[in-house]
C-alpha cells in the first residue's frame, strides 16, 4: 500500500536554529498538507500545497514557515528560527481528487 | 471553552464490548466528515468517512452517525479487540473533494482491556 514518508522520525534542535522537516508523497498525489500535533492537542492544519504553490495557510503559518516542493518527490516544510512553542509532531499528507488524505508517521521536533 | 492540555476523554471497554466514541463539530457548513485512528507515535490513519447527505454509513465493524441538527458525530466499533486501542479523532471539511483542509476535534483514547 503507497505510503507517505517522513524523515527524520525525530529532530532535536537549538531555540534559533533552522530546520527542515522532509517529506516523500504518494507519487501520483496532486495536493500536498503539512499539519502538527502539539503533545496531547488536536492536529492543527498549517498549510496546504498545490501545482507549485500555497493553496491555503493557516495563522500558524506565519513568516517563519515556508514550504517548497524541489524536486519531483519531495516535500519539505521549512522553520527559519525555531521556538520552543515550535515543538510538535509535524505530519505531512498527501491526496488526490475525490479521495482522502493520506499521513505520514510525523517527525517529533524539539527544541531546547 | 476549550481544553488544551494532555488530558484527553477516555472511554475504557472490555474486548469484545461495542465502542461509541462522540464528536461535537463547529462548523454547520461543513459538507464532509472523517474519522481517524492515531495509534502512539503514528499519523492519524483513515477509518472512515461521511457526506453531509448521508446520516449513517457502514464499514467493516465501523458505523458512523451523522446529526447534523445538533452537529454531532459518533463512531461506533462492533465486538472491540485490544488492537482498537488508540485516540480516535474526527474531523470535518467543506468538501471531499480531497483538496480542502481538516478540522479536527479533541480526541478520545480508547483503551481496550483483554
Amino acid at each position: 500500500e503507497p505510503e507517505v514518508t517522513q524523515t527524520p522520525s525525530h529532530q532535536v534542535t537549538q531555540m534559533g536554529q533552522e530546520v527542515i522537516l522532509r517529506c516523500v508523497p504518494i507519487s501520483n498525489h496532486l495536493y500536498f498538507y503539512w499539519y502538527r500535533q502539539i503533545l496531547g492537542q488536536k492536529v492543527e492544519f498549517l498549510v496546504s500545497f498545490y501545482n507549485n504553490e500555497i493553496s491555503e495557510k493557516s495563522e500558524i503559518f506565519d513568516d517563519q514557515f515556508s514550504v517548497e516542493r524541489p524536486d519531483g518527490s519531495n516535500f519539505t516544510l521549512k522553520i527559519r528560527s525555531t521556538k520552543l512553542e515550535d515543538s510538535a509532531m509535524y505530519f505531512c499528507a498527501s491526496s488526490e481528487p475525490n479521495y482522502g488524505y493520506t499521513f505520514g508517521s510525523g517527525t517529533r521536533l524539539t527544541v531546547v | 471553552g476549550e481544553s488544551v492540555g494532555l488530558h484527553l476523554p477516555t472511554l475504557s471497554v472490555q474486548e469484545g464490548d461495542n465502542s461509541i466514541i462522540n464528536c461535537a463539530y463547529s462548523n454547520s457548513a461543513s459538507d464532509y466528515f472523517i474519522w481517524y485512528k492515531q495509534e502512539s507515535g503514528k499519523g492519524p490513519q483513515f477509518i472512515i468517512d461521511i457526506r453531509s447527505n448521508m446520516d449513517k454509513r457502514q464499514g467493516q465493524r465501523v458505523t458512523v452517525l451523522l446529526n447534523k441538527t445538533v452537529k454531532h458525530l459518533s463512531l461506533q466499533i462492533a465486538a472491540t479487540q485490544p488492537g482498537d486501542s488508540a485516540v480516535y479523532f474526527c474531523a470535518e471539511s467543506w468538501s471531499d473533494s480531497g483538496y480542502s483542509t481538516l478540522t479536527f476535534g479533541k480526541g478520545t483514547m480508547l483503551l481496550v482491556s483483554p
